[in-house]
């Protein structure tokens, strides 16, 4: 069964660094997201991405995260300069495109620990 | 910003018998739900949906009902199994499709032998 696929499974980071999480989501879909789940909290989205362009982006989502589709198969989520506060599980989703009625689905997630 | 409510952080459950999971929301213009469970270290894996044109929608041992007066649903599994043990979140949409989610806070069940 295809699956969306995410890089590193757990990254540790210091404070003020740069990191890129990665994600190969399912082949035929067009739609893109990342998620992040704070632990013990809800999961929350961050953005979405369609036709190689940001589609809407969340409040969390600011000058500090960018994200980008280099090739065919890979998005990828960069966090320029990492804080504390983003410590978390992020997850990438992916959906086969406009009009899909079904699920999103997600990646196992990639754990960032930002010390 | 707590549009989507689980206001049951935990719910334990014999196995055999059924779990009822709740959620309720403030949005009325949410029009598409859905329920995803979660294991630890995993990412969430969908369980079932519902349009806000229907009241229900059943799958298997899952069923979500609706009620969009009461800006309420509820998961019903039965019977229950210890494989059900997650964390399980419902999730709502402005869009009719499964696309920007907003997420309640999760109910813990722990499916006891």
């Amino acid at each position: 069964e295809p699956e969306v696929t995410q890089t590193p499974s757990h990254q540790v980071t210091q404070m003020g660094q740069e990191v890129i999480l990665r994600c190969v989501p399912i082949s035929n879909h067009l739609y893109f997201y990342w998620y992040r789940q704070i632990l013990g909290q809800k999961v929350e989205f961050l953005v979405s991405f369609y036709n190689n362009e940001i589609s809407e982006k969340s409040e969390i989502f600011d000058d500090q995260f960018s994200v980008e589709r280099p090739d065919g198969s890979n998005f990828t989520l960069k966090i320029r300069s990492t804080k504390l506060e983003d410590s978390a599980m992020y997850f990438c989703a992916s959906s086969p495109g406009p009009g899909y009625t079904g699920e999103l689905f997600f990646g196992e997630g990639s754990r960032l620990t930002v010390l | 910003d707590q549009q989507v409510k689980q206001n049951s952080p935990s719910l334990s459950v014999q196995e055999g018998r059924i779990s009822i999971l709740n959620c309720d929301y403030t949005n009325s213009m949410f029009d598409y739900f859905l329920w995803y469970k979660k294991y630890p270290a995993e990412g969430p894996t969908f369980l079932i949906s519902i349009s806000s044109i229907k009241d229900k929608n059943e799958d298997g041992r899952f069923t979500v009902f609706l009620n969009k007066s009461a800006k309420h649903l509820s998961l019903h599994i039965v019977p229950s199994q210890p494989g059900d043990s997650a964390v399980y979140f419902c999730a709502a949409s402005l869009t009719g499709t499964a696309s920007k989610l907003t997420f309640g806070t999760g109910t813990r069940l722990q499916v006891t032998l």
